[in-house]
């Protein structure tokens, strides 16, 4: 879906470095989400956002924060605290929340720590 | 807390048959169900939802169905061709919380 931008593709740390991970979407849509998929696990809720400035940890948000200071952008940052860094990252937005609508995903993030 | 349960994790079918996958929930509160599908390496995209207040729903060779006193839902493929192959994952979202939690998928194999 061209309305959700995620970047980079692929994205290689250090172990011991913070990283961000960008998702904007033009969709004009209130509610975004976090979630990582790794092998075998489906996709985990990091965090998600029904409306601007606001935000709630899913079921896997430590080791991870976000803000949500624009409607459009919902930046993750996998911090060193994160014992498992290395996962696909996918972000996703929805007109009016999960429970509503459904979710459109970006492309993903794929993201290696060494 | 709220979790879906998925199964099978692997189907294997031969073109022409139908596939069923099966997915449980716990969360009361959930109200809408929606199945999607994700080939190899690409985002994973809608391919059919269902509300709590609809037992069924069909659109062409893909149908859904929801038992919510068992707390039950399954996607039904009929016709099975090659390019279904792919995984995928079932969903539900809870109205209280709005959030969406996913089963661990099923991966679908289709063979000629």
């Amino acid at each position: 879906d061209g309305g959700i931008t995620q970047s980079p593709k692929y994205l290689f740390r250090k172990e011991g470095q913070n990283v961000t991970l960008s998702c904007e979407q033009n969709l004009n849509h209130d509610a975004m989400y976090w979630y990582r998929q790794d092998p075998g696990q489906g996709l985990r809720l990091i965090y998600y956002s029904q409306i601007v400035n606001d935000f709630q940890k899913g079921d896997i948000a430590e080791g991870y924060s976000v803000s949500r200071e624009k409607k459009e952008s919902f930046p993750l940052t996998v911090t060193s605290a994160q014992k498992n860094p290395t996962a696909f990252y996918l972000c996703a937005s929805t007109p009016q929340g999960a429970s509503n609508s459904p979710l459109h995903f970006g492309n993903g993030t794929r993201l290696t720590v060494t | 807390g709220e979790n879906v349960e998925q199964h099978p994790s692997t189907l294997s079918v031969q073109e022409g048959d139908s596939a069923v996958i099966k997915c449980t929930y716990s969360d009361s509160a959930s109200n809408y169900f929606p199945w999607y599908k994700q080939e190899l390496g690409k985002r994973p995209q809608l391919i059919i939802d269902i509300r709590s207040n609809v037992g069924e729903k069909k659109d062409q060779r893909i149908a859904v169905t929801l038992n919510k006193t068992a707390k039950h839902f399954s996607l039904h493929i009929t016709e099975t061709q090659p390019e279904d192959s792919a995984v995928y994952f079932c969903a539900a979202a809870s109205w209280n919380t709005d959030k969406l939690i996913f089963g661990t998928g099923t991966r679908l194999q289709v063979f000629p």
